[in-house]
């Protein structure tokens, strides 16, 4: 069974710039998480889907971070314009029930 | 949003002893705890999860879980140095399965 997609691995830009991360999870698994992990920290939660409604958004900055998951299966989120702060990992994660699997992830450096 | 707080570490051990790694969460009506590995450079890997008090071991890994106090822990037997590596404590909320991860403890096995 493929595990949970990502791309890209890693992207450098600039502050202000935009950027876009896209992740396709385990074919059939109906839920799709976004994280975010700073260098030390445990990931935090951005967002989550259930196919293709959000469930939880409370912790996405909506003024520059959007997602979305059209047709309840590959999920783009976006950061527009970026900040120096949002240097992390973006982690995606999909589950059927409360087991999640994770992506390889997205390195983001925003110089 | 429930913290999950983790003993930070580092944690030095040598091979072939044990391991014991602490979480303690703040949510009481937590159902699902998960503890997952985190090489450095690479996504969450899952390790193990526990729904009822008590102990499951699986392979050289126990995980134990005591509701009443709150608190779960990973048991790693036998160290090897293909165990160093962050492990993340994670923990879902009374109805949802949104996980909360701690900032996780960094383990090193010295051969």
């Amino acid at each position: 069974e493929a595990g949970v997609a990502q791309s890209p691995r890693y992207k450098i830009i600039e502050k202000r710039q935009s950027v876009a991360f896209w992740c396709n999870p385990i074919s059939g698994h109906a839920t799709l998480y976004w994280y975010q992990q700073i260098l030390g920290q445990g990931p935090k939660l951005l967002i989550q889907f259930q196919n293709n409604g959000v469930v939880d958004d409370s912790q996405l900055p909506k003024d520059r971070f959007s997602a979305e998951r059209l047709k309840g299966v590959d999920s783009t989120l976006k950061i527009q314009p970026a900040k120096l702060e949002d240097s992390a990992v973006y982690l995606c994660a999909s589950s059927l029930r409360e087991t999640q699997y994770f992506g390889p992830g997205t390195r983001l450096l925003v110089l | 949003q429930k913290e999950v707080e983790q003993n930070s570490g580092p944690l030095s051990v040598p091979e072939g002893a044990i391991a014991s790694l602490n979480c303690t969460y703040s949510d009481r009506g937590s159902q699902s705890f998960f503890w997952y590995r985190q090489y450095s450079g690479k996504s969450p890997e899952l390790i193990m999860f526990i729904y009822s008090n008590g102990d499951k071991e699986d392979g050289r890994f126990t995980a134990q879980l005591n509701k009443a106090s709150q608190y779960v822990s990973l048991l790693i037997r036998d160290s090897q140095p293909s165990d160093s590596a962050t492990y993340l404590c994670a923990v879902t909320g009374a109805n949802d399965y949104k996980l909360s991860f701690g900032a996780g403890t960094t383990v090193t096995v010295r051969a």
